[in-house]
């Protein structure tokens, strides 16, 4: 596709519940960036990939987070467990590479909301 | 620890009212980049400072980057009810990942 795609663009799921938010990044795009985006906040790092080279995890607040990326193209994440805090916009972007000035660029988001 | 601080957080003034919003570090930027999020929507770059001193424009918009790489400015001329929507500024370090500050929601009134 032309641009950044992530689903479901809305979740609704019950506390205690697993989910799974998919991105299909632009094609080309070797880096992949995972942010959470809670109400009123800016943007939070969670994790991102880069080509083969291992993620860096750094920004997942729990092990309750995870995330593969499968063939260098389509990402997953993975909330086990779900609590309310949890409920954020989740937001996936792409660049050509983790260059110093690249350019993000972001889909529109997957909205999760944990009852 | 909030490595970026936006000002204003709020901001709501009438179409053709000319505005200025902030972002300010305690830490030197390799690069900074300045974005806009409309509602339901990924945030979009707007430009990529990485000089200091540097000063760009695009359309109304003027984004300045200081002398020192610390802090940046994005200026709006006679704002159009068009400009409202989230601004956020992001700043890079090496290959770390883009860092955002929390932001400067806007509404610009017709």
């Amino acid at each position: 596709g032309a641009g950044v795609s992530q689903s479901p663009s809305n979740k609704v799921t019950e506390k205690g519940k697993d989910v799974e938010l998919r991105c299909d990044p632009i094609s080309g795009h070797t880096a992949l960036y995972w942010y959470r985006q809670s109400l009123g906040q800016g943007l939070e790092f969670l994790i991102y990939f880069q080509g083969n080279s291992a993620p860096d995890k750094s920004g997942l607040p729990s092990d309750r987070f995870s995330a593969e990326r499968t063939g260098g193209s389509v990402s997953t994440l993975t909330i086990q467990r779900t609590q309310q805090e949890d409920s954020a916009v989740y937001l996936c972007a792409s660049s050509q590479k983790a260059q110093n000035t690249g350019e993000l660029f972001f889909g529109e988001g997957s909205r999760l909301t944990v009852l | 620890t909030q490595l970026l601080e936006q000002s204003p957080q709020f901001l709501s003034i009438q179409e053709g009212e000319n505005l200025t919003v902030y972002c300010n570090s305690s830490s030197v930027f390799s690069s900074l980049q300045w974005y806009r999020q409309e509602p339901g929507e990924g945030p979009v770059l707007l430009v990529t400072v990485v000089t200091g001193g540097e000063v760009k424009k695009l359309k109304r918009l003027t984004f300045q980057f200081g002398d020192a790489r610390k802090d940046s400015s994005l200026h709006i001329t006679a704002a159009q009810p068009g400009d409202t929507g989230l601004y956020l500024c992001a700043r890079k370090r090496g290959n770390t990942p883009l860092v955002f500050g929390k932001g400067t929601r806007l509404s610009v009134i017709a």
